[in-house]
């Protein structure tokens, strides 16, 4: 399957802080989206982006597609505990009925 | 305000037991997802369904089988438990195409573990 890598793998930080991570792959994706995992929960939609360029915010959260197609950023700013868990990044494919994820980025907010 | 539901939460299993994980969406989704995590790893596709009657093997799919004989389930089964299949298990459904309609809607998941 396709390989989307995700950087970096774990992040310890500050409460307050901006956070940002990043989302890899060498072949073209069609629609990004970026999920976030509680502990013993299943992956929760975040942002979801749908051409080349776009820049799109959810709160605290802004994510872009980048314009070559292959990579997708997520930005969280003012971090805040409940911020924890990890985050995925999912690509689409033209053609394809399925999502390719990310191995995900592990966030730890400190108080 | 369902969405996906998945049953059981946990359940541990002995190596070559059977079992069917339970998977029901009531979004009137056409496609459903069936994906294992194992510890620190993203999510991987075992088998989907792009509506009633029709399932199409993921990245992973031995050791598995899947049916769909309604739009609103789609039940995982395991015909001979393998500690390679301790994992946690996601449900997933979609609207039917690609684009703006592909963000998948999650379940909670199923935790197993084959001992």
């Amino acid at each position: 399957g396709q390989q989307l890598n995700q950087s970096p793998q774990s992040m310890f930080i500050q409460e307050g802080e901006d956070v940002s991570m990043n989302c890899t792959s060498s072949s073209i994706f069609n629609t990004w989206l970026w999920y976030k995992q509680d502990p013993g929960e299943g992956p929760v939609l975040l942002i979801a982006l749908y051409k080349a360029g776009e820049l799109t915010s959810n709160g605290r959260l802004t994510a872009q597609f980048g314009i070559t197609r292959k990579d997708s950023f997520l930005n969280i700013s003012a971090s805040i505990p409940s911020d924890v868990g990890i985050y995925f990044c999912a690509g689409h494919q033209t053609g394809a009925n399925n999502l390719f994820f990310g191995t995900g980025t592990r966030l730890t907010v400190i108080p | 305000n369902a969405g996906v539901t998945q049953t059981p939460k946990f359940r541990i299993l002995k190596i070559g037991q059977s079992m069917t994980l339970q998977c029901a969406q009531d979004m009137n989704h056409n496609y459903m997802y069936w994906y294992r995590q194992d510890p620190g790893m993203g999510l991987k596709l075992i088998y989907y369904s792009v509506g009633a009657g029709i399932t199409d093997k993921g990245e992973v799919p031995n050791g598995y089988n899947v049916s769909r004989s309604t739009t609103e389930d789609f039940p995982l089964r395991l015909e001979l438990a393998a500690p390679s299949q301790t994992s946690v298990y996601f449900c997933a459904s979609s609207k039917p195409g690609t684009g703006r309609n592909q963000p998948q809607h999650f379940g909670d998941g199923t935790r197993l573990s084959i001992l």
